[in-house]
């Protein structure tokens, strides 16, 4: 069965350094999300992204973040300047289109970045 | 503002109970409620989507129901088994064009064998 993937599973970066997050959603989906966890808290949306460009993106999604889909199949979320509250597990998600089962978010496994 | 609520947070039942889990939203406008299924330190795994005009939906051992008007989600989970111990998310899809997911903090079931 297609899955979302994500690299790396586990990323430790210094307070200050830029980080590169990476999905690859699954192949015929159109609808890409990044979301984030901080420890003990709930899942959050970070923003959203549609036939190339940003559909909406929350306030915790400042000028250090940007996303990029550089090719077919993958999905970036970068960090310019990390950080230590940045810390926390990153999923991407991804659906295939806008009604019925297709509204389905399907979520990869996550990326656990800790700012140090 | 959409709030998301669960409860119980946490919930310990022995083997073969069935058990009813709580969502609450104060926004009925909604497009659709999922419920996620997340093990610990694990992404998450969808179990059912509930559209805005739907009351149940069912899978396995599963069912979902949705009150819209009143703001609630229930997940039902027939014979309870050791495998269903996990936390246990809903979130509920705001009307927009953007599908962002607003998510409550989760129910951590451990089911005793």
């Amino acid at each position: 069965e297609p899955e979302v993937t994500q690299t790396p599973s586990h990323q430790v970066t210094q307070m200050g350094q830029e980080v590169i997050l990476r999905c690859v959603p699954i192949s015929n989906h159109l609808y890409f999300y990044w979301y984030r966890q901080i420890l003990g808290q709930k899942v959050e949306f970070l923003v959203s992204f549609y036939n190339n460009e940003i559909s909406e993106k929350s306030e915790i999604f400042d000028d250090q973040f940007s996303v990029e889909r550089p090719d077919g199949s993958n999905f970036t979320l970068k960090i310019r300047s990390t950080k230590l509250e940045d810390s926390a597990m990153y999923f991407c998600a991804s659906r295939v289109g806008t009604s019925g089962s297709q509204e389905t978010q399907y979520f990869g496994p996550g990326t656990r970045l800790l700012v140090l | 503002k959409q709030e998301v609520t669960q409860i119980p947070a946490a919930l310990s039942v022995p083997e073969g109970e069935n058990l009813v889990l709580n969502c609450s939203f104060t926004d009925s406008a909604i497009y659709n409620l999922q419920w996620f299924r997340q093990d610990p330190g694990k992404g998450l795994t969808s179990l059912l989507l509930i559209q805005s005009s739907q009351r149940e939906q069912t899978s396995g051992r599963l069912n979902a129901s949705l009150d819209k008007s009143s703001g609630r989600s229930t997940l039902y989970i027939a014979v309870s088994q050791p495998g269903d111990s996990a936390t246990y998310l809903c979130a509920v899809r705001p009307i927009s064009n953007t599908g962002k997911l607003i998510f409550g903090q989760g129910t951590t079931l451990q089911v005793k064998p």
